[in-house]
């Protein structure tokens, strides 16, 4: 039972385009969400994040975007970049019920990568 | 440069070592978590501490045993392992468990191989 899906496994961008990477998830419960980034032989990087509260969040070249009714967000890159290159996992979490709290509920991750 | 700091950063052990993993952080966040991530998979949740207290463990095989002698620190002590144990294996932390609305913040991992 996979909470939070990414289903494009790799993404292939031309530098300077708009890279969009989507994920859904399942769990209502779900209140907070998250995108990393991640480069091999390294921890997750976090990027961004946003509460079920909002439906946008922007970080200089980075955008999330959460439809609760469609159960889906997005990360949009603007303009991407070669060093954009990685693979980044969206997550997911929820404060109820209280004893689970702060479980990060990770998606398969989709490979990004930005051709110069 | 990550603010959470991890060694080692590989480690070798044959099934019947004893091996302990170490977390650090100095950024006064009173949650730590143990993740462990298969190649081409996501991170998979082992355990939470808050405030130095054991909160979640995902039915963890009892081969690892966490350990937070204090609030900055964080370890996960390794018995008689099995080669599927070998993964890359993450720690995080944050400024706390609840709510749930901050961002947890990873080392770099240990990559562990199991002989």
């Amino acid at each position: 039972d996979q909470q939070v899906k990414q289903n494009s496994p790799s993404l292939s961008v031309q530098e300077g385009r708009i890279s969009i990477l989507n994920c859904d998830y399942t769990n209502s419960m779900f209140d907070y969400f998250l995108w990393y980034k991640k480069y091999p032989a390294e921890g997750p990087t976090f990027l961004i994040s946003i509460s079920s509260i909002k439906d946008k969040n922007e970080d200089g070249r980075f955008t999330v975007f959460l439809n609760k009714s469609a159960k889906h967000l997005s990360l949009h890159i603007v303009p991407s970049q070669p060093g954009d290159s990685a693979v980044y996992f969206c997550a997911a979490s929820s404060t109820i019920p209280y004893n689970q709290g702060g479980k990060l509920i990770f998606g398969q991750g989709t490979e990004l990568s930005v051709k110069p | 440069d990550t603010e959470v700091t991890q060694t080692p950063k590989h480690l070798v052990m044959g099934m019947t070592n004893k091996k302990s993993l170490k977390c650090e952080q100095h950024m006064g966040h009173r949650a730590m978590y143990w993740y462990k991530q298969k190649a081409k998979k996501p991170p998979e949740l082992m355990f939470v501490y808050s405030y130095e207290k054991l909160s979640i463990n995902e039915s963890v095989p009892s081969r690892f045993s966490p350990e937070c002698p204090n609030s900055s620190l964080l370890n996960l002590h390794l018995h008689a392992l099995q080669p599927e144990d070998s993964a890359l294996y993450l720690c995080a932390s944050s400024q706390s468990r609840i709510p749930a609305n901050q961002p947890q913040h990873f080392g770099d991992g240990t990559r562990l191989s199991i002989l």
